[in-house]
């Protein structure tokens, strides 16, 4: 099972910043907050993840708490191409330990 | 930008038959997932790979699921006999070997319709 909550959907203004929540309190130490997302039709594809420090890249920012419980995505800009699917997930230290998905968060991003 | 690919993209079959999804990783990538999504779920992992051993298979239906990496580079994963249940999206992953903390790259997927 998936060892995380999130919202079903949340709606964007385009051109505002969505920030996306998520649970994950029964995290142990040596596992890491990925996020993926899944465009209609296509493959997921991965955004970012952190371990206990909060994370930037060119796609968005990840902000974990100090208590590693819960997390955010933050997309800065959303526009209409990141109406899509996220998933958080919990992953182990290994990298090629298997990722668990759940239903994730379905973000519509409206003009 | 290398990619992943998978054929078919679609793959409409009649119940009892047998059908075969063809998976092409990244050219390097020790590991290679095979996974099933069912409309409105999350992907689910059927199997792993690291090169050409199985490294985790416990949620394939090994009665009609198979999955293959002959030589270590490009898989199949084949259902014989096809049920109504196995309608769902097949999606293929692959991911850079001996590294930690690695991204998983996915295909397209391919959409099986079981009548």
């Amino acid at each position: 099972d998936a060892k995380t909550t999130q919202p079903t959907s949340m709606d964007c203004a385009e051109g505002r910043a969505a920030n996306l929540p998520c649970n994950h309190s029964t995290i142990s130490g040596n596992e890491y907050v990925y996020w993926y997302r899944q465009i209609h039709s296509q493959g997921p594809q991965y955004i970012i993840h952190g371990l206990k420090n909060n994370e930037t890249n060119e796609m968005a920012s990840l902000i974990i708490t100090e208590d590693r419980k819960s997390s955010t995505l933050i997309l800065p800009h959303a526009t209409l191409r990141d109406t899509a699917v996220y998933y958080c997930i919990v992953r182990g230290r290994l990298g090629t330990d298997k990722l668990i998905f759940g239903t994730g968060t379905r973000l519509q991003v409206f003009p | 930008e290398a990619e992943v690919a998978q054929s078919p993209r679609y793959k409409i079959t009649e119940k009892s038959q047998a059908v075969a999804f063809w998976c092409d990783p990244i050219s390097g990538h020790a590991t290679l997932y095979w996974y099933r999504q069912i409309l409105g779920q999350g992907p689910e992992l059927l199997v792993q790979f690291q090169d050409e051993s199985v490294v985790d298979d416990s949620q394939l239906p090994k009665d009609r699921f198979s999955a293959e990496r002959l030589k270590g580079v490009d898989s199949t994963l084949k259902i014989q006999p096809a049920e109504l249940g196995d309608s769902a999206m097949y999606l293929c992953a692959s991911q850079p070997g001996g590294a930690a903390y690695n991204e998983q790259f996915f295909g397209p997927g391919t959409r099986l319709t079981v009548l």
